[in-house]
């Protein structure tokens, strides 16, 4: 089965810029979706299709690849970013959802 | 706007079943897969089941195969899952969450609240 790694957690002050990986083997032929989680809320859509921003969701958040990495960058982190992010790429025969084990993104 | 709303959650003992709603609105409903996902207390995002637009077709997650069914009614506007034979494990949020395409190859563009299921004796 197709396995997703993100780091557990990230660290970053208000007003720099935070990177958020998710590893893959072969990850750049997938396409990636990445989604927010605040605390007792439910999951939000930031990112769908690797770059893609839903309607509402800041331009501070973006999406990227490099190698068997997809990275979520959230410029001029804000207090209110702070949140468990996770990401999703369709499974081997692309006809589900696998998830990440999510990031813990503190806000110092 | 899209609503996804849950209900049918709350204590059970172990063995025990439940049977878990999610009343959907603001889109054409019978166009579009639909997902259970469950959250234990402090871990990740896990798919537990996901049904096909029109319910030709379904999937489980592993964990729950052969315990739990997923269907909808789409005069209804509503996707169900039945839970039998529940576990200490199956504690969790449940979540109702739309897929972006009639099958579950894309992503989950919308998702309700979430209903607390406690398995407990």
């Amino acid at each position: 089965s197709y396995v997703l790694t993100q780091t557990p957690s990230v660290s970053v002050a208000p007003g720099k810029t935070a990177r958020i990986t998710c590893g893959g083997y072969n990850i750049g032929d997938k396409s990636v979706h990445w989604y927010q989680q605040k605390a007792g809320q439910a999951p939000l859509l930031v990112i769908s299709y690797d770059k893609d921003r839903p309607s509402g969701i800041p331009e501070r958040f973006s999406g990227s690849y490099s190698g068997n990495t997809a990275t979520l960058t959230i410029r001029w982190v804000e207090a209110g970013d702070e949140a468990d992010y996770y990401c999703q790429v369709c499974d081997s025969n692309c006809d589900l959802p696998v998830f990440g084990g999510g990031t813990k993104l503190t806000v110092l | 706007q899209v609503q996804l709303v849950e209900s049918g959650g709350g204590a059970v003992p172990p063995g025990g079943s439940l049977r878990l709603s999610c009343a959907a609105s603001g889109f054409t409903f019978s166009s579009y897969g639909m997902f259970w996902v469950r959250q234990a207390p402090g871990k990740g995002l896990e798919w537990v089941a996901f049904i096909r637009d029109d319910g030709s077709n379904e999937h489980y997650g592993d964990s729950v195969k052969g315990r739990f069914t997923i269907s909808r009614d789409n005069s209804k506007h509503a996707v169900y899952l039945q839970m039998n034979s529940l576990r200490g494990e199956d504690t969790a949020e449940y979540y109702c969450a739309k897929s972006s395409d009639y099958d579950g190859s894309g992503y989950l563009d919308y998702w309700g609240q979430g209903t607390l299921v406690t398995v407990s004796s």
